[in-house]
């Protein structure tokens, strides 16, 4: 149980262009979903929070117009990249959280999705 | 703020060889610890977690870690490793009044050598 997707796996644009990744709980439902982002060799950082029905919380530093996020159901969150440049290419990981344990918010990853902007 | 450091990028070792990976976090309030596999293509998934309780937490695929509190260290050590190991680990902390906060060390990279 607790499988989180992501699709695309691998995605190649060209600069100028937006791209949506989406990410998926399969066998449970999600109020809240998470987005990271990980360059090679770095930590996971996350970007923002995605909330079912309202909008997302965005990290320090990361534009919210650049980075769209729309959490529409409680299974699908949604990242775009708008007008993406060849800085945004990088490794885009989500993860969506469930509650099962009480003492604490536990997340399940999805597999990521590279995208490389050329 | 917390801050979490793995100091081994790369760690080489023959199968059925122990094996530790060193994590260590900085932190002024009570933390929870996790590591994470990897694996390629795939999403991360917990291997273990420290919450409370026994400093000794045992995890999936025989892996086991050990929080100390003096060094600030959550060591992720394994006695018998296997070609199947062979991933990307990654220690993570996040404080026990917002658990949503996962701040991650850089990785490291377990290879398994027949």
């Amino acid at each position: 149980g607790a499988v989180v997707s992501q699709h695309p796996s691998w995605v190649i644009c060209k600069s100028g262009t937006s791209v949506k990744i989406e990410c998926r709980s399969l066998d449970f439902q999600a109020t809240t979903m998470f987005w990271y982002r990980q360059f090679p060799k770095q930590s996971l950082m996350l970007m923002a929070t995605s909330n079912e029905g309202s909008k997302a919380t965005y990290e320090q530093g990361v534009e919210k117009d650049k980075f769209l996020i729309n959490h529409a159901s409680l299974t699908l969150s949604t990242l775009t990249v708008t007008s993406a440049h060849p800085e945004d290419s990088s490794f885009y990981i989500c993860s969506a959280r469930t509650r099962r344990d009480p003492s604490y918010n536990e997340q399940f990853f999805g597999p990521g999705t590279r995208l490389t902007v050329l | 703020a917390q801050s979490v450091t793995q100091l081994d990028s790369q760690v080489p070792v023959f199968e059925e060889a122990p094996v530790e990976l060193r994590c260590n976090y900085s932190s002024s309030v009570s933390v929870y610890l996790f590591w994470y596999v990897q694996y390629p293509n795939q999403g991360l998934q917990l291997l273990l977690k420290y919450l409370s309780g026994s400093t000794l937490v045992k995890g999936i695929n025989g892996f086991e870690a050990e929080f100390n509190k003096s060094q600030t260290s959550f060591h992720l050590r394994k006695p018998s490793v296997h070609i199947s190991d062979t991933a990307e680990y990654f220690c993570a902390v996040t404080v026990s009044y917002n658990t949503d906060k996962l701040i991650f060390g850089t990785g490291t990279r377990l290879q398994v050598f027949p």
